[in-house]
């Protein structure tokens, strides 16, 4: 079975700290995905990588940054925490091919930003 | 902009019944289309894939595509009470295998 595994459940951090969301799959995945789901709006991607040390924009990228220095491992930093990005944060991963893999997901981590 | 629609619902359906889910999308360029439920508190799961226009069955589910019509629907028979969660659609487009998925239906079954 695929895992994904997100370093906490449930975070609460202060405004303008600096917050990091770690991810780590287990799968030897090319793909990963940072996604945010809110109510009414869906999921909505903020970055990924299909390979070590690459990364691109996906819809929703402001305020967010990412890094994936290793394989297996893709993080979400959020430079200056802000209450509108209190969410849930999903981290998903997949093969690359010709566009039939699926992503797979990890627990999330439902984050608050007081 | 790739765009999925569905019905955000709530689906009320008795226990024993078949559940429709619908979804249609604005990308005729979309190869991949998947279902994935989402109880409440969790992370979605993936149930269903399908790429080819007809039906594709997986125990009680049915997922049907028509590319023409550009509508991606999944069927639940003898829905169950643990079927009730949210569906959603999404459908896989471009490089990197990047999703763009629907807000999703809330399906309850009830007894």
């Amino acid at each position: 079975d695929v895992k994904v595994t997100q370093s906490s459940r449930y975070l609460v951090k202060r405004t303008g700290e600096k917050v990091f969301l770690e991810c780590v799959q287990d799968m030897d995945h090319e793909n990963m995905f940072w996604y945010r789901q809110d109510p009414g709006l869906g999921l909505r991607l903020i970055y990924f990588s299909y390979d070590v040390k690459m990364k691109e924009k996906g819809d929703i990228p402001e305020g967010y940054s990412v890094s994936r220095e290793k394989k297996e491992r893709f993080s979400l930093i959020l430079e200056s925490a802000s209450t509108n990005q209190t969410s849930m944060y999903l981290c998903a991963s997949s093969f690359r091919s010709a566009g039939n893999q699926p992503q797979h997901f990890g627990d999330g981590t439902r984050l608050s930003i007081l | 902009q790739k765009e999925v629609e569905q019905n955000s619902g709530p689906l009320s359906v008795p226990e024993g019944a078949i559940a429709s889910l619908n979804c249609t999308y604005s990308d005729r360029g979309s190869q991949s289309f998947f279902w994935y439920r989402q109880y409440s508190g969790k992370s979605p799961e993936l149930i269903m894939s399908i790429y080819s226009n007809g039906d594709k069955e997986d125990g009680r589910f049915t997922a049907q595509l028509n590319k023409a019509s550009q509508y991606v629907s999944l069927l639940i028979r003898d829905s169950q009470p643990s079927d009730s969660a949210t569906y959603l659609c999404a459908l896989m487009w471009g490089g990197g295998n990047k999703l763009t998925f629907g807000t999703g239906t809330q399906l309850k079954v009830e007894l």
